[in-house]
């Protein structure tokens, strides 16, 4: 079984700031994490994802994760916030081929302030 | 990249009708598609997992009575809202999965918003 947690519902931070946003997550298997993103009444964008290989994934939209297996973390980062980065962002885990279904943390809100 | 369409993206029903919402693959075979739901500022949660030509696995506490899920070829997979109730409004999203894609790639619609009267 999979579960995912991410800390803080809602981040504010100013345009030209560190973006970070948290995930947790818990896994039975070797894991595959990925980050999306979602505006609003729409469907999800992919980030960025994990599977094997290098743990620093790079992303679309200047965005980054890094997979630490012994803190079971993917967090999200940007080294500097735009103004069209505010969104809902999502982080899932799913169990790699065995199954493909992602589960979903509860999303995170980032507000990004001119 | 591989595009997955849902239609239609809005429908507003009076209660007791019926609702289908269409999810299709554009350009690549979904041997396996996925609906989620969607409540307003909360997460996704998985509903069911359709595989083509085979009967759906309904995710624990999903009535498959009421939520009826076909997935009669590799490129639709179509939900149908059986006697929608006010409580059935949410927004319902679907992705799909390839037999040919990376592992893990899921390729998400971009969603249907019901509203029931």
């Amino acid at each position: 079984a999979q579960s995912v947690t991410q800390l803080g519902s809602h981040v504010s931070v100013s345009e030209g700031a560190l973006v970070l946003l948290r995930c947790n997550y818990s896994s039975s298997v070797p894991p595959y994490l990925f980050w999306y993103v979602q505006y609003p009444n729409q469907g999800l964008q992919l980030l960025l994802k994990y599977t094997t290989g290098a743990t620093l994934v790079k992303g679309i939209n200047g965005f980054e994760a890094e997979f630490k297996k012994s803190e079971t973390s993917f967090h999200l980062t940007k080294p500097s916030a735009h103004m069209s980065d505010a969104a809902e962002y999502f982080c899932a885990v799913s169990g790699g081929t065995g199954r493909r279904a992602l589960t979903f943390g509860s999303g995170t809100r980032l507000q990004v302030q001119p | 990249g591989a595009v997955v369409s849902q239609h239609p993206s809005w429908v507003i029903c009076k209660s007791g009708t019926s609702v289908k919402i269409e999810c299709r693959s554009l350009d690549f075979q979904a041997t396996t598609m996925f609906w989620y739901r969607q409540f307003p500022k909360q997460s996704l949660m998985l509903m069911a997992t359709s595989n083509e030509g085979s009967k759906a696995t309904y995710e624990q506490g999903v009535e498959k009575d009421k939520f009826l899920i076909n997935h009669a070829s590799l490129t639709l997979s179509t939900l149908t809202v059986t006697s929608a109730h006010p409580e059935d409004s949410s927004f319902y999203i679907c992705s799909a999965s390839s037999s040919g894609s990376l592992a893990g790639e899921l390729f998400f619609g971009e969603g249907s918003r019901l509203t029931v009267l």
